[in-house]
């Protein structure tokens, strides 16, 4: 079965630092990647999705995100952070042609970002 | 936002009881899910359905049964709840297989 890692399970950083949180699943075929928001209290959002192409997707928030198929990765950037980027942060992957339910979104377990004003 | 209502938005239950949960979509999509969201564990998925009246098991289907009788309503019944069962409960759809899914708001529930 697929499965994804996200590496780190909190991250502090103070506002203008620069941000990259890891991901990397298992699947060897053809992946639909995401990366999803969880603000405090609130449902998931989408920040940005990758399918084909450009390996470097541009997000909402200023956020982006490069896959690097050698390495299975999909690490989530962004050049400087503000305190209201404090949220969990889960990355997940859809296995193209993959049958049943490993078909459906796969999700880390979520990395918590705390941004100190 | 994406038009997705799950109600209740909270509740509490007692062990052995049987409780169930229903997500609404005004979108027309044709996949819905059932995730639940637990500390350190992340997103799980519990039940999917790729239309009226076909669904499948997830990853953590123990103990969950789900129908959906119509494409706007998609029901996570827990037919007997267990301590276990204390999570949050997150409805999603999609528009087609392999696209990304849209989330509801949530419903917490607490068995005690």
């Amino acid at each position: 079965a697929q499965s994804v890692s996200q590496h780190n399970h909190h991250v502090i950083l103070s506002e203008a630092a620069s941000l990259e949180l890891g991901c990397n699943y298992s699947y060897g075929g053809t992946v639909n990647l995401f990366w999803y928001v969880q603000y405090p209290g609130q449902h998931l959002q989408l920040l940005l999705k990758y399918f084909s192409g450009d390996p470097l997707v541009k997000g909402i928030k200023g956020f982006e995100a490069e896959f690097i198929k050698s390495k299975f990765s999909f690490n989530l950037r962004k050049p400087s952070v503000q305190w209201s980027d404090t949220a969990e942060y889960f990355c997940a992957v859809n296995a193209v042609n993959y049958g049943g339910s490993q078909g459906n979104l796969i999700f880390g377990k979520g990395t918590k970002l705390s941004v100190k004003p | 936002d994406a038009g997705i209502t799950q109600s209740p938005r909270h509740k509490v239950t007692e062990t052995g009881t049987p409780v169930t949960l229903r997500c609404h979509q005004t979108e027309n999509h044709r996949y819905m899910y059932w995730y639940r969201q637990d500390p350190g564990h992340g997103l799980r998925l519990i039940h999917y359905s790729y239309g009226v009246k076909d669904t499948d098991k997830g990853e953590v289907s123990d103990g969950y049964s789900v129908s959906r009788s119509k494409t706007e309503d998609f029901l996570l019944t827990l037919e007997s709840a267990t301590s276990s069962q204390t999570s949050v409960y997150f409805c999603a759809i999609s528009e087609k297989m392999n696209t990304e899914a849209f989330f509801g708001q949530g419903t917490r529930l607490t068995v005690v």
